[in-house]
C-alpha cells in the first residue's frame, strides 16, 4: 500500500522567491514518484518523476526535486519563481518493480495551490 | 492526433438529460481512467478499466455510468445528475501496469448541472 501527504494546500511566493513545495509519501515498497502541475481548466501534466538512479531529477520549466529516502520525501523546489508557474501542483507515488499487480498505480496527494506575486 | 483528448471541454446540463463523455487516445495504452476533481476536494478516482475490462469502481453513483468499448475509447454517461455532481471530470490512460511511465492525462470536461 501507498499513500501521499503534500503539506500546505496553498503555498504563495514573490516572483523571483524560491519555490518549496513539500511531499511526503510512505510504501511498502520502493516507491516510484511523480510530480504533475495543472493548470486552471487544464488536465494534469507531468513535471517530473523519480524511479531509480541519481535521486535530484530535474523537470520541465527549471523545477527539481530530491528523493530522500531516510525522510521519505520528495520536495518540489525552483530557485525563482515565475508569474507563468502559478498552479496546482499534485505529487504521486506508485509501488516500483516489486508492487506486484498494483506496479506502477499512481496514488495522488491532495494537492497544493501555488500563488505568484509580482 | 496523439496524447488524449476528451470531448466536450464543456458541458451544461440539466438534472433531467441525458450526457456522454467521451474519451480517446493514441498511446497504445491499454487501461484507462475517470477521475472527479471537485473544487476545494482532492482527485476522486471513479472507475479503472484495464484491457477492457472494469477492475476498478470506487462507490460512484449509478446515475454515472462508464463504459470501454476498446481500448482506445472510454465514455461516461450521465443521467439524472445532481448539482453537487458539478466538477471537472477528467480521464487518463496508462499501460495496463504503468511502471515508471504514470499516467497521461487529458484536458477534462468541465460539467455544471443546474
Amino acid at each position: 500500500a501507498q499513500s501521499v501527504t503534500q503539506l500546505g494546500s496553498h503555498v504563495s511566493v514573490s516572483e523571483g522567491a524560491l519555490v518549496l513545495l513539500r511531499c511526503n509519501y510512505s510504501s511498502s515498497v520502493p516507491p516510484y514518484l511523480f510530480w504533475y502541475v495543472q493548470y486552471p481548466n487544464q488536465g494534469l501534466q507531468l513535471l517530473l518523476k523519480y524511479t531509480t538512479g541519481a535521486t535530484l531529477v530535474k523537470g520541465i520549466n527549471g523545477f527539481e526535486a530530491e528523493f530522500k529516502k531516510s525522510e521519505t520525501s520528495f520536495h518540489l523546489t525552483k530557485p525563482s519563481a515565475h508569474m507563468s508557474d502559478a498552479a496546482e501542483y499534485f505529487c504521486a507515488v506508485s509501488l516500483g518493480n516489486a508492487g506486484g499487480t498494483s506496479y506502477g498505480k499512481l496514488t495522488f496527494g491532495q494537492g497544493t495551490i501555488l500563488t505568484v506575486h509580482p | 492526433e496523439t496524447g488524449v483528448t476528451q470531448t466536450p471541454r464543456h458541458l451544461v446540463m440539466g438534472m433531467t438529460n441525458k450526457k456522454s463523455l467521451k474519451c480517446e487516445q493514441h498511446l497504445g495504452h491499454n487501461a484507462m481512467y475517470w477521475y472527479k476533481q471537485s473544487a476545494k476536494k482532492p482527485l476522486e478516482l471513479m472507475f479503472v478499466y484495464s484491457l477492457e475490462e472494469r477492475v476498478e469502481n470506487n462507490s460512484v453513483p449509478s446515475r454515472f455510468s462508464p463504459e470501454c468499448p476498446n481500448s482506445s475509447h472510454l465514455f461516461l454517461h450521465l443521467h439524472t445528475l445532481q448539482p453537487e455532481d458539478s466538477a471537472l471530470y477528467l480521464c487518463a490512460s496508462s499501460q495496463d501496469l504503468p511502471g515508471p511511465y504514470g499516467y497521461t492525462f487529458g484536458s477534462g470536461t468541465r460539467l455544471t448541472v443546474v
